[in-house]
């Protein structure tokens, strides 16, 4: 089954405590991207990847690290994660660029 | 500024009514347009998109919207809305010579019986 994972679903943390979020494609697809979701505001691009050790900025990226070393896996890194980074985050993938991209279940992050 | 707008935050509808949920953008270019269906607890599923060609777009679950670039508008339609439609709505854009997808701030559909 086609499909975007990430790990863990829900997660609860302290501040300054690193955490990474795995994502995974297997749709061999170029495109992965990391979003988060917060009341009112839809979701915002954090980064994105177009490939294999290409990756940039989106709207929201401070805070935040990626990392693009096998093309299926896109993992999330805060190094140091604030309340402010409470969210609901999404990663996605496509075939090429933004467009039609597919889901992730999300990933519920609590930051206390 | 370059923006996706949504302005309706909560829609109810009646269930078996017509639906149409709003979405405007402001970019110099027509972007590539979408639209996304979120359930309760789960992810985004794709609805339609929109690139080129036809205004009139037809989706999955019987929704449609159509592209006005007269209106900067790309409406979200359903001719009769079932109780499983409830769930929360987002336009979003692909910026023309851009790889960014942009999301509006969701429009939530609650469904009466």
């Amino acid at each position: 089954e086609a499909q975007v994972t990430q790990n863990p679903r829900y997660l609860i943390t302290v501040t300054g405590k690193k955490l990474t979020v795995t994502c995974s494609q297997n749709m061999n697809h170029e495109y992965m991207s990391w979003y988060r979701q917060d009341p009112g505001l839809g979701l915002r691009q954090i980064y994105y990847s177009m490939n294999v050790e290409v990756t940039d900025k989106g709207d929201v990226p401070e805070g935040y690290k990626v990392s693009r070393k096998e093309k299926r896996n896109f993992p999330l890194i805060l190094e140091s994660p604030s309340p402010n980074q409470t969210s609901l985050y999404f990663c996605a993938s496509s075939p090429s660029g933004g467009f039609g991209q597919f889901f992730g279940p999300g990933t519920r992050l609590t930051v206390l | 500024a370059q923006s996706v707008t949504q302005p309706d935050i909560h829609i109810t509808v009646s269930e078996g009514a017509s639906l149409e949920l709003r979405c405007n953008y402001s970019y110099g270019a027509t972007p590539y347009l979408f639209w996304y269906v979120q359930s309760p607890g789960q992810g985004l599923q794709l609805l339609l998109k929109y690139f080129s060609g036809d205004t009139l777009v037809q989706g999955i679950k019987g929704f449609e919207a159509e592209f006005k670039r007269s209106q900067s508008s790309f409406n979200l339609r359903k001719p009769s809305v079932h109780w499983s439609d409830a769930a929360e709505y987002f336009c979003a854009v692909v910026p023309y010579n851009n790889n960014d997808m942009r999301f509006g701030a969701g429009t939530r559909l609650t469904v009466k019986p």
